[in-house]
């Protein structure tokens, strides 16, 4: 199985400041058929599923503010939250999907 | 709009077996494959499977052959999964969920709310 690992695994930021999350997996997400990246950001408040942000490594999901930017290719990838809000804070979950679906462990944002 | 709507959660003695369900609305249900994640306590995301209700098809993540099994239903529209020899390992919230589109370029855009299961004697 494709291992993802998740840096840092908890973040303490203010209002208004600018976040990243990394996501690196033990082998290459680059499609060559269709020659995208595999890679999902997820972000799940308390109590509720998780919301898909986005998806092959970039494109935002419907509806998905754009202070959401997720980059990267190959083996390591980012999610940036810019000017971060009160609503934004929830863990956020890296997934790939280039074999067979596995998750990295998570990162939880938190107010400082 | 797509609607997956789970079964409530489950209280079960060690040893025994679960079943829970995912009833599915707003889109064809034979059409796409609906998947299965576990997430206990505390912890991430684990992959189970998925099945393809159309015609049954299914995949498990190695870890949970024989641990979970999934069905489906195309006259209601609704996937289950069956927990049996269950332990307290097995307590978790569980989520059907499916992808956003059927070549699953986009991932898991629905979710269905989850069932909790708690495995105590």
């Amino acid at each position: 199985d494709i291992v993802m690992t998740q840096s840092p695994s908890s973040l303490a930021v203010s209002a208004g400041e600018t976040v990243t999350i990394n996501c690196k997996s033990s082998q290459s997400l680059f499609g060559s058929v269709r020659q995208k990246n595999y890679l999902a950001w997820y972000q799940q408040k308390p109590g509720q599923s998780p919301k898909l942000l986005i998806y092959l490594a970039s494109t935002r999901e419907s509806g998905v503010p754009d202070r959401f930017i997720g980059s990267g290719s190959g083996t390591d990838f980012t999610l940036t939250i810019s000017s971060v809000q009160a609503e934004d804070l929830a863990n956020y979950y890296c997934q790939q999907y280039y074999d067979t679906d596995t998750f990295g462990a998570g990162t939880k944002l938190e107010l400082k | 709009q797509v609607q997956l709507q789970q079964s409530g959660a489950e209280l079960v003695k060690p040893g025994s077996s679960v079943k829970i369900s995912c009833k599915a609305s707003g889109y064809t249900f034979t059409s796409y494959d609906m998947h299965w994640i576990k997430q206990q306590p505390g912890n991430g995301l684990e992959w189970i499977g998925w099945i393809y209700p159309g015609n049954g098809n299914t995949k498990y993540n190695q870890k949970f052959n024989g641990k979970a099994t999934l069905t489906a239903d195309k006259s209601s529209s609704t996937a289950y999964m069956q927990l049996s020899s269950l332990t307290s390992e097995d307590s978790a919230v569980y989520f059907c969920a499916r992808t956003g589109t059927m070549m699953a370029i986009i991932p898991f855009a629905y979710w269905g709310q989850g069932t909790l299961v708690t495995v105590s004697s």
